[in-house]
C-alpha cells in the first residue's frame, strides 16, 4: 500500500516563502505530483517529479528525493490567492500497467496580509 | 470547451435511493478515474478505467459501480445510498504517464439525507 504524510495546516505572510513537505512510502514509484485546490473547486496540477532534484516553474518549485521518500513544494513571493489546499500525490504501477495517483490528505495554506 | 465535465454538479437525495453521476472528457485520454473527497478534504481513489482494464479500490462498497459506454465517458452509479456517501465526487482523466497530469472535472456534490 501507500502512505503519504504532509502537514495539515500552515500559515504564512504575503510576500514570504513557504515550504510544504511531503513524505511517502509506496510499493513501487512512478512519480510524485503536487496539486493545488482552492475551496469549492477541483484540484489543478502544479508539478510532477520523477527524478531526484528540483523542478522550478515560476514562483513554485518542487523537490524530490526518492531515496528518502521525501518531497517539498516551495512557494515564493506568496500572494493572497495562494491560500489553498496543496495535495501531494504518488503513483505506484499497479497490475496491468495502470497508474493510479494516490493523494495525501493535503496541506491547507493560509496566507495573511 | 470544458475538458472534463460532470453532471449534475449538485445532488440531494434520500437514503436508499439509487443515483448516477455522468462524466465526459473531450481530451481523447485513455484513462479515466473517479475520486471521492470527504468532508475532511481527503481525496480517495475509487476507480481507474481505461479501454483495457477496470481497477477497483477494494475498500469501495459494491454499491458503487462505474459504467463506461465508450472511451470518453465514465459514469458512476450508486445503489442504496447511505448517509456516509455524502461527499464531492470528482471525475478525472489522464493522457499518459509521460505527463502525469490529471485533468479533473468540477466535482459533483452529493448530499444524502
Amino acid at each position: 500500500g501507500q502512505n503519504i504524510d504532509q502537514p495539515t495546516e500552515m500559515t504564512a505572510t504575503e510576500g514570504a516563502i513557504v515550504q510544504i513537505n511531503c513524505t511517502y512510502q509506496t510499493s513501487g514509484f512512478n512519480g510524485l505530483f503536487w496539486y493545488q485546490q482552492h475551496a469549492g473547486e477541483a484540484p489543478t496540477f502544479l508539478s510532477y517529479n520523477v527524478l531526484d532534484g528540483l523542478e522550478e516553474k515560476g514562483r513554485f518549485s518542487s523537490f524530490l528525493s526518492r531515496s528518502k521518500g521525501y518531497s517539498y513544494l516551495l512557494l515564493k513571493e506568496l500572494q493572497m490567492k495562494d491560500s489553498a489546499s496543496y495535495l501531494c500525490a504518488v503513483s505506484p504501477l499497479v497490475t496491468g500497467g495502470s497508474y493510479i495517483p494516490t493523494f495525501g490528505r493535503g496541506t491547507s495554506l493560509i496566507v495573511h496580509p | 470547451d470544458t475538458a472534463v465535465s460532470q453532471t449534475p454538479k449538485y445532488l440531494v437525495t434520500q437514503m436508499g435511493n439509487d443515483k448516477s453521476i455522468k462524466c465526459e472528457q473531450n481530451l481523447g485520454h485513455d484513462t479515466m478515474y473517479w475520486y471521492k473527497q470527504d468532508s475532511k478534504k481527503f481525496l480517495k481513489i475509487m476507480f481507474s478505467y481505461n479501454n483495457k482494464e477496470l481497477i477497483i479500490n477494494e475498500t469501495v462498497p459494491n454499491r458503487f459501480s462505474p459504467k463506461s459506454p465508450d472511451k470518453a465517458h465514465l459514469n458512476l452509479h450508486i445503489n442504496s445510498l447511505e448517509l456516509g456517501d455524502s461527499a464531492v465526487y470528482f471525475c478525472a482523466s489522464m493522457r499518459g504517464w509521460d505527463t502525469g497530469e490529471l485533468f479533473f472535472g468540477e466535482g459533483s456534490r452529493l448530499t444524502v439525507l
